[in-house]
């Protein structure tokens, strides 16, 4: 099974400045998913990273997958108060022939007013 | 279009106890998983199932088991209750399997 690592673990930061997550792994991904979960709610699908060196984009955020598909970063750019949450990456292949994620510790993000 | 449907949304049990869950998927989805959430971690993969066969289990006990109906609803069953697994039970539906999961808002099991 994949383990995957984010980093960091907390960040608090101030409305309106930028940020950066990580998201690695010792073995290569064949694909990769961003979530967004709020306090009491399920995670949200952000976003599908597929080919390495690939980029997109959603608004203020961006996310790249590395070019040897082992790790991926999310920047936030002028962080708002209603990006706070946990951020989790997945592995939509957990290994074994399941069909389950496979999902990292996640970096808890609080943007401050 | 209602999204995934989960109940109860709360739940106190006692140790020693079973406990279940339901999980009602978007119409069309024919894929239900259940994830584990231990507060401050990510969710663990716990099943899988498609067309109501079990098609992946994660890294837990006996304890647990799962189902899936006609209508795709499932069931997640939790035999002899411990401390440790009080968590945000999450389920996730999908029409495809791996990509576009949709999860609903979980179950908060609390053992005592």
């Amino acid at each position: 099974t994949q383990l995957l690592e984010q980093s960091p673990q907390f960040l608090s930061i101030q409305e309106g400045e930028n940020l950066t997550v990580y998201c690695n792994s010792s073995s290569v991904f064949s694909s990769l998913q961003w979530y967004r979960q709020e306090p009491g709610e399920g995670p949200v699908l952000l976003v599908t990273v597929v080919t390495g060196g690939e980029v997109k984009k959603l608004k203020r955020l961006t996310f790249q997958f590395g070019d040897a598909r082992k790790d991926s970063s999310l920047h936030i750019t002028a962080a708002q108060t209603g990006d706070t949450g946990l951020y989790l990456c997945a592995d939509p292949y957990s290994g074994g022939g399941a069909d389950g994620l496979t999902f990292g510790k996640g970096t808890h993000l609080i943007i401050q007013p | 279009d209602a999204g995934v449907t989960q109940s109860p949304t709360h739940l106190i049990k006692t140790r020693g106890q079973h406990v279940t869950l339901r999980c009602s998927p978007i119409s069309g989805h024919k894929s239900v998983s259940w994830y584990q959430q231990v507060l401050g971690q990510g969710p663990q993969f716990i099943f899988q199932y498609y067309e109501k066969e079990e098609r992946g289990r994660g890294n837990f006990p006996d304890r647990f088991s799962a189902r899936q109906f006609p209508n795709y609803s499932s069931e997640l069953n939790v035999n002899a209750l411990l401390l440790g697994d009080s968590a945000l039970y999450l389920c996730a539906s999908s029409l495809v399997g791996r990509y576009g999961y949709t999860f609903g808002s979980g179950t908060r099991l609390t053992v005592v």
